[in-house]
């Protein structure tokens, strides 16, 4: 699987948008982004995830470049509830198998007033 | 719907005595892990399971022992604890379908003196 890089951290002001940035150069073709969180003290939480175009759902926004060697996750309008430490994911579709996802240690946001 | 149940939340151990942590899931997914997260690292997979019956090592596997013997439960073991092993403990389900979307239970503190 790719290895990923992120900052170590970001800080957002409330209401306006985190784009919190993942670089991934030595991505394949078969292989997905997945962003996950891990508010403090709980469980990691999925995100989102993407192979080659922009994806949204109800929590974020993923922007894949055209070669595929980064991204961006966007949380549209951070609230104080978004700070948690975000980890951006790299890894084949293993259809079938487990899925042994490995978690750096992520870009810690700090959401503030 | 629950999700993923971990109990318990806090344990505290003295060195050489054995526990057992239970996960437990109510979404029917056939593939569940045991993760182990130390102090400003990430997630490390100890044990996973792709189906009752079945059970696979992970990346840090030394020290622990994992059961599935219904679908919905997957328990870790430590039969002699060690400082070393003092950590939050994750469990996560998923379906296995290929995508990495895992859902994860609130942790276990475990302190081992």
């Amino acid at each position: 699987d790719a290895k990923t890089t992120q900052p170590p951290s970001m800080d957002c002001a409330e209401g306006r948008a985190a784009n919190l940035p993942c670089n991934h150069s030595t991505i394949s073709g078969n292989e997905y982004v997945y962003w996950y969180r891990q508010i403090h003290s709980q469980g990691p939480q999925y995100i989102i995830h993407g192979l080659k175009n922009n994806e949204t759902n109800e929590m974020a926004s993923l922007i894949i470049t055209e070669d595929r060697k980064s991204s961006t996750l966007i949380l549209p309008h951070a609230t104080l509830r978004d700070t948690a430490v975000y980890y951006c994911i790299v890894r084949v579709d293993h259809t079938g198998t487990a899925s042994k996802l490995t978690f750096g240690t992520g870009t810690r946001l700090q959401v503030t007033l | 719907n629950a999700g993923v149940t971990q109990t318990p939340k806090f344990r505290v151990l003295k060195t050489g005595q054995s526990m057992t942590l239970l996960c437990a899931q109510d979404m029917n997914h056939e593939y569940m892990y045991w993760y182990r997260q130390d102090p400003g690292m990430g997630l490390r997979l100890i044990h996973y399971s792709v189906g009752e019956g079945t059970t696979a090592k992970g990346e840090v596997p030394d020290g622990y022992n994992v059961s599935r013997l219904k679908k919905q439960n997957f328990l870790l073991g430590l039969e002699s604890a060690a400082p070393s092993q003092t950590s939050v403990y994750f469990c996560a389900s998923g379906h296995g379908t290929g995508l990495e979307k895992l859902f994860f239970g609130s942790g276990t503190q475990l302190s081992v003196l």
